[in-house]
């Protein structure tokens, strides 16, 4: 069975610095998607970003960038000039590319920004 | 377009009520999900629907039953509710494909006294 790991249950950082939240994975699949999801205190879950396993080039979506290391199964997010409205719980998860759509979420990193 | 709608957003339950969650999107999708999420622990998967006409089970099914109505709306059934049932409950829905993304309903935080 796949398992999504976050080892850091707690981030915080300086606004406008960058802040790095970490994540691991097992998976026997060679084809597969990983996402960052952002859960604020509204509790709604947003996407965050989007890596394919079978693409090298890292994913990045504007202040938001992934570090994906397919032999090390590690999927990182980067948050550049990071801004108080990126507050929230983060989570890592997995999706593998056959059979049913299931995500795999790990067991979220709380991000706080100090002004 | 109000994309994964829930029902109700709060619920408190006494041991051994019964209640049904409900979720219907507006966006043409196949796939629909129901999570559930403690506190320090990611989303657990309950049931799935990965199309109208069939469910099945995913990590945490005991206790609940699911029904896909129709295309729009999947429904999550509490026969018996425990207090270990108490948590906030996730609707999500997919196209269903290769490339698809799951978006997520706002929640309902059901307590179980």
């Amino acid at each position: 069975a796949q398992t999504v790991t976050q080892s850091q249950p707690e981030m915080s950082v300086q606004e406008a610095e960058t802040v790095t939240l970490s994540c691991t994975y097992d998976t026997s699949e060679s084809d597969y998607y990983l996402f960052w999801y952002k859960q604020p205190p509204s509790r709604q879950m947003i996407l965050v970003i989007r890596q394919e396993a079978y693409k090298q080039q890292n994913a990045t979506e504007n202040r938001f960038s992934v570090n994906f290391q397919k032999a090390a199964k590690s999927f990182s997010l980067k948050i550049s000039d990071s801004q108080l409205g990126d507050a929230a719980m983060y989570f890592c998860a997995y999706r593998r590319n056959k059979g049913a759509q299931k995500l795999v979420f790990g067991q979220g990193t709380r991000l706080t920004i100090n002004p | 377009n109000a994309g994964v709608t829930q029902t109700p957003k709060f619920q408190v339950l006494k041991t051994g009520q019964s209640m049904t969650l409900q979720c219907a999107q507006d966006m043409n999708h196949n796939s629909m999900y129901w999570y559930r999420q403690d506190p320090g622990m990611g989303l657990r998967l309950i049931y799935y629907s990965a199309s109208e006409g069939t469910t099945d089970k995913g990590e945490v099914p005991n206790g609940y039953n699911v029904s896909r109505l129709n295309k729009r709306e999947f429904s999550l059934r509490l026969e018996s509710a425990a207090p270990s049932q108490t948590s906030v409950y996730f609707c999500a829905s997919s196209v269903q494909g290769a490339s698809d993304t799951q978006y997520f309903g706002p929640g309902t935080r059901l307590t179980v006294l």
